[in-house]
């Protein structure tokens, strides 16, 4: 496609429920990262893949949280039991490698209520 | 781990003025230092990039120095204009991982 696309846009979930953010990079570009911005903050690191493996999960808030990506292509964002603190806009990037320039997603805006 | 600092966390500036961030890294195996605008609502935006072997590159309005020993590197903006208003971000990529700044809020008054 022509830019990093990002599903849903928003999200609001329960206190509790599982949910699945999706990203689909640039098409071609090795490297994906995954940031947590909250409102009025920074960008958070989560996660970054090159190819289908991720290198540093370091990031990783807590168990609740998982990534993963196929086909060196999609990748997804599970939450498992959210909680309120997880409200956040979760923003996507890919680039052709590392050290590249990496292009955004517009986010996914969650709300746990 | 890569940790980057970001000051100021705001910038008021009158149109016209220059506006400068800067910015602090702590890996010296970071090698790339790209500097993001991100407009409310949107995602962040690359407006210029420099590599570890470059001490300055400048894009019309826009500059960007690296000191590699003293691990700093700077975004310049001159003659400013009310659309440069937005949050900045500086970034480090050491090992693959994309660092960010904390962000800086500018914000130009006409």
């Amino acid at each position: 496609g022509a830019g990093v696309s990002q599903s849903p846009s928003n999200k609001v979930t329960e206190k509790g429920k599982d949910v699945e953010l999706r990203c689909d990079p640039i098409s071609g570009h090795t490297a994906l990262y995954w940031y947590r911005q909250r409102l009025g903050q920074g960008l958070e690191f989560l996660i970054y893949f090159q190819g289908n493996s991720a290198p540093d999960k370091s990031g990783l808030p807590s168990d609740r949280f998982s990534a993963e990506r196929t086909g060196e292509s999609v990748s997804t964002l599970t939450i498992q039991r959210t909680q309120q603190e997880d409200s956040a806009v979760y923003l996507c990037a890919s680039s052709f490698h590392t050290n590249t320039e990496a292009f955004f997603g517009q986010g996914t805006r969650l709300t746990v209520v | 781990g890569e940790n980057v600092e970001q000051h100021p966390s705001t910038l008021s500036v009158q149109e016209g003025d220059s506006a400068v961030i800067k910015c602090t890294y702590s890996d010296s195996a970071s090698n790339y230092f790209p500097w993001y605008k991100q407009e409310l609502g949107k995602g962040p935006q690359l407006i210029i990039d420099i590599r570890s072997n470059v001490g300055e590159k400048k894009d019309q309005r826009i500059a960007v120095t690296l000191n590699k020993t003293a691990k700093h590197f700077s975004l310049h903006i001159t003659e400013t204009q009310p659309e440069d208003s937005a949050v900045y971000f500086c970034a480090a990529n050491s090992w693959g991982k994309l660092q960010f700044g904390a962000g800086t809020q500018v914000v130009v008054t006409p």
